[in-house]
């Protein structure tokens, strides 16, 4: 069964320093997603993104934070300059892209980010 | 997104049967009631969805009420590979197909 690939699996980064995750998303799909998961806390919406640009992105989203799909396989996001508050589980999700209430998301397995 | 209401946790012994429920009182006539999971350090994974009719699928049953104001996640036998958190999300029309996650209900399956 096709899967959402995320590397790595985990990162460690001193506080300042810009990371940057990496996701393949499933193939033939045309929404992907980025979503958060703080310890002991439930899973965030991040930034939505079709069509080669942001779609939505949440509050949480702000101007630290961008993402991009760089080639055809690959869609990542980037953490400009990293806080504490950054660590975190971040998962990357993929969709067919039908946009009807029946669309299934299908998550990776998430990069845990530490930051120090 | 519409609101829905789970209880933070619920236990069950492995080979029983676990029934999960969700209100969503205030969910429209055109929202579609999906449930994820996410085991213990995973993604979540989708389990099932259903407009108005029960569902059934390799995963799960998911029974709706007829009002649509509730809907239970039927494990049909709990194994202890169905301990994790179970999402109840209400998914309504949206050009870029976001889900909001809730606190989703802790499912304990004891040997």
């Amino acid at each position: 069964e096709p899967e959402v690939t995320q590397t790595p699996s985990h990162q460690v980064t001193q506080m300042g320093q810009e990371v940057i995750l990496r996701c393949v998303p499933i193939s033939n799909h045309l929404y992907f997603y980025w979503y958060r998961q703080i310890l002991g806390q439930k899973v965030e919406f991040l930034v939505s993104f079709y069509n080669n640009e942001i779609s939505e992105k949440s509050e949480i989203f702000d101007d630290q934070f961008s993402v991009e799909r760089p080639d055809g396989s690959n869609f990542t996001l980037k953490i400009r300059s990293t806080k504490l508050e950054d660590s975190a589980m971040y998962f990357c999700a993929s969709s067919e892209g039908t946009g009807t209430r029946s669309e299934k998301l299908f998550f990776g397995s998430g990069t845990q980010l530490s930051v120090l | 997104d519409a609101k829905t209401t789970q209880p933070n946790s619920m236990e069950s012994n492995e080979e029983e049967p676990v029934h999960l429920p969700c209100n969503h009182s205030t969910i429209s006539g055109t929202d579609y009631i999906h449930w994820y999971r996410q085991l213990p350090s995973q993604g979540p994974e989708y389990v099932i969805h259903g407009l108005t009719s029960n569902v059934n699928n390799r995963m799960a049953s998911l029974a709706i009420a007829e009002d649509r104001k509730s809907s239970t996640l039927i494990l049909h036998r709990a194994t202890l590979r169905d301990a994790a958190v179970y999402y109840c999300i209400l998914r309504d029309y949206s050009n870029t197909g976001k889900l909001i996650f809730g606190q989703g209900t802790t499912l304990q399956v004891k040997p």
